[in-house]
């Protein structure tokens, strides 16, 4: 299982941001499995963004971030979407996605990662 | 959401030294907790999940116990390469808030 982060680097404020994550060598629909963005602001912490389900169908937010929040799936091309809107030099930060390590687990135990990837917000 | 603490926030030991960390989470989490440990430009590494239960692969040098609230990482005899940032991340409730994380260096 490999992930990889993908997106423009940089974003204007007000803007969308958007922002792929490849999956290979595992197969987002044959599974059972939550897939989770999650941010890391520049010297600080973890911030969990959000999941959503194999089929789709179940995603989980942050509740200080669903109104802005968006994450989809792409089975056709194996690919996980982040779509943040309104950003602001708040959202500046490494982009991280996951998989779940155990299978039905919402995106509570992320243990494959991507490398992640840098985005930031800047007029 | 559940809000984690950590403490210390740094730390500095020597090879050989026992380290702990502890975790709070401010309402009970039973045994819902994970620990990770973070390389500077690296993404998180899972090494711990319900409170105690090594990821594969984990060193057994690293324990961990706890439940309800308070939680504790143990290394029991610190090598060079655990330096890093070590996270605990309450996976009880969404959203699966993670902690202020513990910087570890090396002596």
């Amino acid at each position: 299982l490999q992930l990889q982060e993908s997106g423009p680097g940089l974003v204007k404020p007000s803007e969308t941001l958007s922002l792929t994550c490849s999956v290979s060598g595992f197969s987002i629909i044959d599974s059972t499995y939550y897939w989770a963005w999650i941010r890391q602001p520049p010297g600080k912490g973890l911030e969990w963004i959000g999941s959503i389900f194999s089929s789709g169908r179940t995603t989980y937010y942050k509740p200080s971030l669903r109104s802005r929040v968006t994450i989809s799936l792409d089975t056709s091309e194996s690919q996980v979407s982040l779509k943040l809107s309104s950003v602001t030099a708040a959202d500046t930060a490494m982009y991280y996605c996951a998989r779940d390590r155990d299978p039905n687990a919402s995106g509570s135990m992320p243990a494959h990662w991507g490398p992640g990837i840098w985005v930031t917000v800047s007029s | 959401d559940i809000q984690m603490t950590q403490s210390p926030s740094s730390l500095s030991a020597s090879v050989g030294d026992r380290i702990t960390i502890t975790c709070r989470a401010s309402q009970n989490i039973f045994d819902f907790l994970n620990w990770y440990q973070q390389k500077p430009g690296k993404a998180p590494n899972l090494l711990i999940l319900s409170a105690s239960n090594l990821q594969t692969g984990v060193p057994s040098r690293f324990s961990a116990s706890g439940s309800g609230t308070d939680f504790t990482l143990t290394i029991s005899s610190l090598q060079p390469e655990d330096f890093g940032t070590y996270y605990c991340q309450q996976s009880y409730g969404t959203p699966f808030t993670f902690g202020p994380g513990t910087k570890v260096d090396i002596k």
